[in-house]
């Protein structure tokens, strides 16, 4: 069965602290998206990727950054955590159609 | 960013009877609509996809119905069971990106 795997469930880190949010797929899939969702607001894209070492900043790029080294691997960088950005993270990757998405991580900035 | 709304923000069924979900979008452009299913604490799984050159597609126990005429989306789930309340939000868009509504949250009442 094909899975994108986001690394934490929940994770609660505090103001200022440098969080990394890591996401991993198994289907060789070349585009990969990070999201956030909040109550009310639906899927906010952050940044997305088409290819290794490609980023594009999605709706609400402001204090996110991203890394794709490998193919498999996006990962969403916090430079510095803020209580606004308690939420929860969504990875999803895609081929040609329709995303499949990890469990999310809940994450809560205190 | 495109415009995808949802009719509804809850619905509350009872179990055994049908229920109807509705999407609007706004993009004339977008050729590929896709309905996903969230339960909570969970990422959104995918329930059934149709193409802009299609205007009903079935699946098991669930059919997408799509008009192009007023850009409206709908998700139809026969008989209704309890396993079936969750949050069911539209995807809508083009190529490799898609544009996400806010959600209906889908009680199924015994």
């Amino acid at each position: 069965d094909v899975k994108v795997t986001q690394s934490s469930r929940y994770l609660v880190k505090r103001t200022g602290e440098k969080v990394f949010l890591e996401c991993v797929q198994d289907m060789d899939h070349e585009n990969m998206f990070w999201y956030r969702q909040d109550p009310g607001l639906g899927l906010r894209l952050i940044y997305f990727s088409y290819d290794v070492k490609m980023k594009e900043k999605g709706d609400i790029p402001e204090g996110y950054s991203v890394s794709r080294e490998k193919k498999e691997r996006f990962s969403l960088i916090l430079e510095s955590a803020s209580t606004n950005q308690t939420s929860m993270y969504l990875c999803a990757s895609s081929f040609l159609g329709g995303y499949t998405f990890g469990s999310g991580t809940r994450l809560t900035v205190v | 960013g495109e415009s995808v709304g949802l009719h509804l923000p809850t619905l509350s069924v009872q179990e055994g009877d049908n229920s109807i979900i509705n999407c609007a979008y706004s993009n004339s452009a977008s050729d590929y609509f896709i309905w996903y299913k969230q339960e909570s604490g969970k990422g959104p799984q995918f329930i059934i996809d149709i193409r802009s050159n299609m205007d009903k597609r079935q699946g098991q126990r669930v059919t997408v119905l799509l008009n192009k005429t007023v850009k409206h989306l709908s998700l139809q789930i026969a008989a209704t069971q309890p396993g079936d309340s969750a949050v069911y939000f539209c995807a809508e868009g083009t190529g490799n990106q898609f544009y996400f509504g806010t959600g209906t949250s889908l009680t199924v009442i015994p």
